[in-house]
């Protein structure tokens, strides 16, 4: 099993581009979670979905989009991409109250 | 609201030194508490839960209602143990509400 895997593992965008980052899971969990890591911040809540078809806010949702496109996977969404933005991204899926990590996504936006 | 306070950023001790890692929660109803642990540059990983009371790589953490408290503590602490220690009880709605993080800095 891969676990969580995300892409991509690095991304430099300019302020107002757009992308998606990729997040896929192969342990037949139901919920899987955005969160971003700040220094000093520890790692607050994007967005989650309890199960396939469903999303709801986290604690930070604006500015970003996602969608739960079947079990396996989560893609989160920048439209407008602005140097707030500039963050670790961490995907996560989970059994019961047991959460798996993905790698991480490092994005940089200039 | 649930919260949980990590109350130092860093952590510092020398090789073999006890460390105890501090959280504190307010919860209403009964916790399910977490602590994860961040190696560099590396994923977040689960290192023990309180309901299954057991050691992890020689550490422990002990659920304390009456305090409110649920502090991660390792009798002789190791190079290797040096990472981002994260206390997260888990909220309301089932999701894992992660404190700020204390970063153990173990020195040889």
């Amino acid at each position: 099993n891969a676990g969580v895997t995300q892409t991509p593992k690095f991304q430099v965008l300019k302020t107002g581009q757009s992308m998606t980052l990729q997040c896929a899971q192969d342990m037949n969990h139901n919920s899987m979670y955005w969160y971003r890591q700040d220094p000093g911040m520890g790692l607050r809540l994007i967005y989650y979905s309890a199960s396939e078809g469903t999303t709801d806010k986290g604690e930070v949702p604006n500015g970003y989009n996602v969608s739960r496109l079947n079990k396996r996977e989560f893609s989160l969404r920048l439209e407008s991409a602005a140097p707030s933005q500039t963050s670790v991204y961490f995907c996560a899926s989970s059994e019961a109250s047991l959460k798996y990590f993905g790698p991480g996504t490092r994005l940089t936006v200039t | 609201a649930q919260r949980v306070t990590q109350p130092e950023k860093l952590l510092s001790v020398f090789k073999g030194a006890p460390v105890e890692l501090k959280c504190n929660y307010s919860y209403s109803g009964s916790p399910e508490l977490f602590w994860y642990v961040q190696y560099s540059r590396q994923r977040l990983q689960l290192l023990l839960r309180h309901i299954s009371r057991e050691s992890i790589k020689g550490f422990t953490a002990d659920l304390n209602k009456g305090e409110t408290s649920f502090h991660l503590k390792k009798p002789f602490a190791q190079e290797e143990d040096s990472a981002m220690y994260y206390c997260a009880p888990r909220g309301s709605q089932g999701n894992l509400i992660f404190g700020k993080g204390t970063k153990l800095s173990v020195k040889p």
